[in-house]
């Protein structure tokens, strides 16, 4: 069965910290990457996405994620995090499969960051 | 801009009982993604419809059925409720389906409870 892992479950920074989250799949042919972030109270959003092309995206608020084909990974990363990154993350993959179009989501990485 | 708008809010159901999710996509969205989210996971794929027609299925049974309207909105139903159906049902929009400009937009959820 395809998957998606999310090595890291509880992150906690200390402001202005490097970040990096980890994210490894399991789905031989072409994917869609997603990393999504849950801030406390709201809905999930979009923090970036990779297609095709440069395999480094940049999102909003600074993150950026780097797709290495070869390792099946889809890292975050951010080079300061600040106190308002304080959330949920969640690393998504979009893949075709005999059943139509699929969505596979890891199970999170709760980041606190620490003023 | 109202966003994704999900009802009910919060729902308690008996084991046994039949329910009807409803879910509002932003003006102008064609697909509608279901998804649901047990507490300390990622939210599992149901089912993508996109311009009415069922474009992926997740690895749910078949007591799980939607459809979306002509006016693009959707309803899950979920047959002869199971206590584990306890979750956070969440829909997802987007304006188009495939491609780079692929970007979903989530609601708050509709939190389901079988007794």
């Amino acid at each position: 069965a395809q998957s998606v892992s999310q090595h890291n479950h509880h992150v906690i920074l200390s402001e202005a910290a490097s970040l990096e989250l980890g994210c490894n799949y399991s789905y031989g042919g072409t994917v869609n990457l997603f990393w999504y972030v849950q801030y406390p109270g709201q809905h999930l959003q979009l923090l970036l996405k990779y297609f095709s092309g440069d395999p480094l995206v940049k999102g909003i608020k600074g993150f950026e994620a780097e797709f290495i084909k070869s390792k099946f990974s889809f890292n975050l990363r951010k080079p300061s995090v600040q106190w308002s990154d304080t959330a949920e993350y969640f690393c998504a993959v979009n893949a075709r499969a005999t059943t139509g179009n699929q969505f596979y989501f890891g199970t999170g990485t709760s980041l606190t960051v620490i003023p | 801009d109202a966003g994704v708008t999900q009802s009910p809010t919060h729902l308690i159901k008996t084991r046994g009982q039949h329910v009807t999710l409803r879910c509002s996509p932003i003006s102008g969205h064609k697909s509608v993604s279901w998804y649901q989210q047990v507490l300390g996971q990622g939210p599992q794929f149901i089912f993508q419809y996109y311009e009415k027609e069922e474009r992926g299925r997740g690895n749910f049974p078949d007591r799980f059925s939607a459809r979306q309207f002509p006016n693009y909105s959707s309803e899950l139903n979920v047959n002869a409720l199971l206590l584990g159906d306890s979750a956070l049902y969440l829909c997802a929009s987007s304006l188009s389906w495939p491609g780079p400009s692929y970007e979903q937009y989530f609601g708050p959820g509709t939190r389901l409870t079988v007794t």
